[in-house]
């Protein structure tokens, strides 16, 4: 079973910041947590991890709390394109690469 | 740079026939998945190869095989196909840095099964 809770929709308007929440309580020292969406039916695309510290790449930012029991998904500006679901999942050190999806939250962007 | 490629695009078959899915990456990962994603769900693992010569079984392994042929390619065999099997498969590759996976997606195999 996935091991994270996420809202099954979420709407954004377009220029402004999406928060993309994620539950997972469970999450256990070593386990790290990713980000990936799928846009439309194509493969998976990744998106950001990290492990405790708050991470930020090109693409979102990654909010990380202290006691890293949820994390939040930050597209700074979205745009029609970012329209997709978003899977956050949390995958332990070591483990094949083996990523366990759940649902996701399906992002609509809105002009 | 192709990435992942998988062949084919669509598939139709009848239940009982077999066929392979072919999957390619040209990154020099070591490590290979193979997914199936069924409509309105998320994707669940169902073989992987974390090197040449080793494969092992994910989530749902039941009526497939596959065969990890060199680094590059990685191949899913439906033997006797079913309804059930109806889904898009999507094959993966990563590589390993510090215990960390980003996996890259190809773009998916759409399979019914009549």
């Amino acid at each position: 079973d996935a091991k994270t809770t996420q809202p099954p929709s979420m709407d954004c308007a377009e220029g402004r910041a999406a928060n993309l929440p994620c539950n997972h309580s469970t999450i256990s020292g070593n386990e790290y947590v990713y980000w990936y969406r799928q846009i439309h039916s194509q493969g998976p695309q990744y998106i950001i991890h990290g492990l405790k510290n708050n991470e930020t790449n090109e693409m979102a930012s990654l909010i990380i709390t202290e006691d890293r029991k949820s994390s939040t998904l930050i597209l700074p500006h979205a745009t029609l394109r970012d329209t997709a679901v978003y899977y956050c999942i949390v995958q332990l050190y070591n483990q094949g690469g083996k990523l366990i999806f759940g649902q996701g939250t399906e992002l609509s962007v809105k002009p | 740079n192709a990435g992942v490629t998988q062949t084919p695009k669509f598939q139709v078959l009848k239940t009982g026939q077999s066929m392979t899915l072919q999957c390619a990456q040209d990154m020099n990962h070591n490590s290979m998945y193979w997914y199936r994603q069924d409509p309105g769900m998320g994707l669940r693992l169902i073989y992987y190869s974390a090197s040449e010569g080793t494969t092992d079984k994910g989530e749902v392994p039941n009526g497939y095989n596959v065969s990890r042929l060199n680094k590059r390619e990685f191949s899913l065999r439906l033997e006797s196909a079913a309804p059930s099997q109806t889904s898009v498969y999507f094959c993966a590759s990563s590589e390993v840095e510090w215990g960390q996976y980003e996996q890259y997606f190809g773009p998916g195999t759409r399979l019914t099964v009549t």
